[in-house]
Order: structure tokens, then C-alpha cells, then sequence
């Protein structure tokens, strides 16, 4: 199985902050990369597909890059809706496999 | 609007078997594919499975630790997904989502507890 690492593993930002997560595979998935956004009690929500795409509706703030085994999430200019659990994971292979999460909380 | 509703959850004893559905609304159900996703308390994201559409084959796969208990299976003509789930182990205790194929819609998610 592909098995997925995620840094940091939490964090602490300021509304306005830049915030960056690394999300890293044990082997090459090309672009096949998502990444979710999860407050406590819901559904995970897709904001970035393919590495780089922003999914319909998503804040242009999100924005997601790289290929292979190592991508990056940003969030240009936190904001208070944006706290919450991000998670990467990869569909290239089956079984499609998760990031453990990095939490984003306010500092 | 797509919508997806699962139900079923519930409290079951070790060895037990539960089925969980996901009614699906608002997309043209039979030709999507359809995964499970499952979220132990407290824990992060685990896929359990996938069904590809009828046109596909309707073919499952399914993660490691299910194979052989759990069994995705579709009603197109209800627009329903379900996932029968046997010889629950405590370690299934989880909040069960169905998403689509490409994960950009999920359900609101069902708890299953598996206690004596």
C-alpha cells in the first residue's frame, strides 16, 4: 500500500497568517492527489483534486501543488472559517490511501 | 442539489452483522461509482471500498482489513448504495461515508459501534 505522511501534524496561525502542509507518498502517484478540510462532526470536503485543481465553489485563498511524492497545501490568508483537520490522499492506486491529518488551530 | 443520506448505524455486539445504506439524489446514480470512507473516533480517514457503475462491470474492491466480511452492493433502481458488513470486529467501531467516485460529494456519515 501506498502510505501517506503529512507535516506538521498540527499548527498554530493567526487569522491573515500563510500556512503550508506537506503531504508526502512512499512511492510516485503522479498528480493523483486530493485534499480535504474536516471540522469536528463533519464530512470531509474536497478542496484541491489532481494536485492543483480547485474544486468548484472553493476560496481561491486554497491552493495546492506538486507531483510524484511530494505536494504542498496553502492557504494564502487564513481565515477564521479556514480552522480545522486538513487531509491529503492519494487515488492512484488501489487502495486509495489517507494522510494522518495536520490540525490547524488558532493561536 | 446532490445529496447523499446514509442509515443504519447502530450498536452492534462483536461477531454481528449490520447493513448500511446511502440513498443518493440529485446525480444520475447509475452511472457513478461509489466508495465507502470510514473514520475511527478520534482517528483520521480510512477507504473501505469502491463499486464501480453497472456500464463499468459493477466490480468491488475493498481495503485489507474488510475483505472477505464486508460486501458493497448497489440498487440503481433506487438509487441506493449499501455495505453489508459481517463478523464486525470492535476495531470496525467507526462514522461510516458514502462519496462518489471522485470523493467530491460526501454523506453526513453514520456511526457503528461494535461493543459487547
Amino acid at each position: 500500500d501506498i502510505q501517506m505522511t503529512q507535516s506538521p501534524s498540527s499548527l498554530s496561525a493567526s487569522v491573515g497568517d500563510r500556512v503550508t502542509i506537506t503531504c508526502r507518498a512512499s512511492q510516485d502517484i503522479s498528480d493523483y492527489l486530493n485534499w480535504y478540510q474536516q471540522k469536528p462532526g463533519k464530512a470531509p470536503k474536497l478542496l484541491i483534486y489532481d494536485a492543483s485543481s480547485l474544486e468548484t465553489g472553493v476560496p481561491s485563498r486554497f491552493s495546492g501543488g506538486g507531483s510524484g511524492t511530494d505536494f504542498t497545501f496553502t492557504i494564502s490568508s487564513l481565515q477564521p472559517e479556514d480552522f480545522a483537520t486538513y487531509f491529503c490522499q492519494q487515488y492512484e492506486i488501489l487502495p486509495f490511501t489517507f494522510g494522518p491529518g495536520t490540525k490547524v488551530d488558532i493561536k | 442539489e446532490i445529496q447523499l443520506v446514509e442509515s443504519g448505524g447502530d450498536l452492534v455486539t462483536p461477531g454481528g452483522s449490520l447493513r448500511l445504506s446511502c440513498a443518493a439524489s440529485g446525480f444520475t446514480f447509475n452511472n457513478a461509482w461509489m466508495n465507502w470512507v470510514r473514520q475511527a473516533p478520534g482517528q483520521g480517514l480510512e477507504w473501505v471500498g469502491r463499486i464501480k457503475s453497472k456500464t463499468a462491470g459493477g466490480t468491488t474492491d475493498y481495503a485489507a482489513p474488510v475483505t472477505g466480511r464486508f460486501t458493497m452492493s448497489r440498487d440503481d433502481s433506487e438509487n441506493t448504495l449499501f455495505l453489508q458488513m459481517n463478523s464486525l470486529k470492535t476495531e470496525d467501531t467507526a462514522v461510516y461515508y458514502c462519496a462518489t467516485g471522485a470523493f467530491d460529494f460526501w454523506g453526513q456519515g453514520v456511526l457503528v459501534t461494535v461493543s459487547s
